[in-house]
């Protein structure tokens, strides 16, 4: 089986520019996670969606932040402008469906620095 | 940190000792998970125990769940240097929101 895709991998941007990260998750998951990861601190849920539709975005500065999962299935997080408080990891995670507990599983994360 | 609090914030041990991480959290959960993360990669679920469990064992690894005092442990018997890592909790409030807290640095020296 396989696991959740991220991409690029790194990027480096200067402040103010806009950046677009990239997942693919696992086949037949239905609800999709972004975090944020900062430098020494645990990932904070910044969006979940449950097939195409946002569940949760309280985290997501939408001033700057916006992502979308137009298809249910590929979702893509987008950051306009960027400042440099965004350097971090940004993780995409699946499961299979969200309204029970179960397990998460990550991708490898786009490492962002905004200089 | 928005929920889980881990402790130690670093462990350094020699292979074959055991390891002991312990977090705290503050509000009710549904059920309280484990996560793995190697430098630089993603995170790896290790174990998940619901909120009326109080112990759940996975190979090497004993989690110890008590919600009355919001605190949960992870213990990894005979330490290998393959375990170096960082291990996360994360408590589920419901809808498998996830609340992560802020990590142990376990570091296994061989």
């Amino acid at each position: 089986e396989a696991g959740v895709a991220q991409s690029p991998r790194y990027k480096i941007i200067e402040k103010r520019q806009s950046v677009a990260f990239w997942c693919n998750p696992i086949s037949g998951h239905a609800t999709l996670y972004w975090y944020q990861q900062i430098l020494g601190q645990g990932p904070k849920l910044l969006i979940q969606f449950q097939n195409n539709g946002v569940v949760d975005d309280s985290q997501l500065p939408k001033d700057r932040f916006s992502a979308e999962r137009l298809k249910g299935v590929d979702s893509t997080l987008k950051i306009q402008p960027a400042k440099l408080e965004d350097s971090a990891v940004y993780l995409c995670a699946s499961s299979l469906d969200g309204l029970k507990e179960e397990t998460q599983y990550f991708g490898p994360g786009t490492r962002l620095l905004v200089l | 940190s928005q929920q889980g609090e881990e402790d130690p914030q670093a462990l350094s041990i020699q292979e074959g000792e055991n390891a002991t991480m312990n977090c705290s959290y503050k509000t009710s959960i549904n059920n309280l998970q484990w996560y793995r993360q190697n430098s630089g990669r993603g995170l790896v679920h290790l174990i998940l125990i619901r909120s009326n469990e109080r112990e759940k064992h996975s190979g090497r690894l004993r989690v110890t769940l008590d919600t009355s005092k919001k605190s949960s442990s992870l213990l990894i018997t005979a330490s290998r240097a393959a375990d170096t890592a960082s291990y996360f909790c994360a408590t589920d409030r419901g809808f498998n929101k996830f609340y992560f807290g802020s990590g142990t640095k376990l570091n296994v020296k061989p």
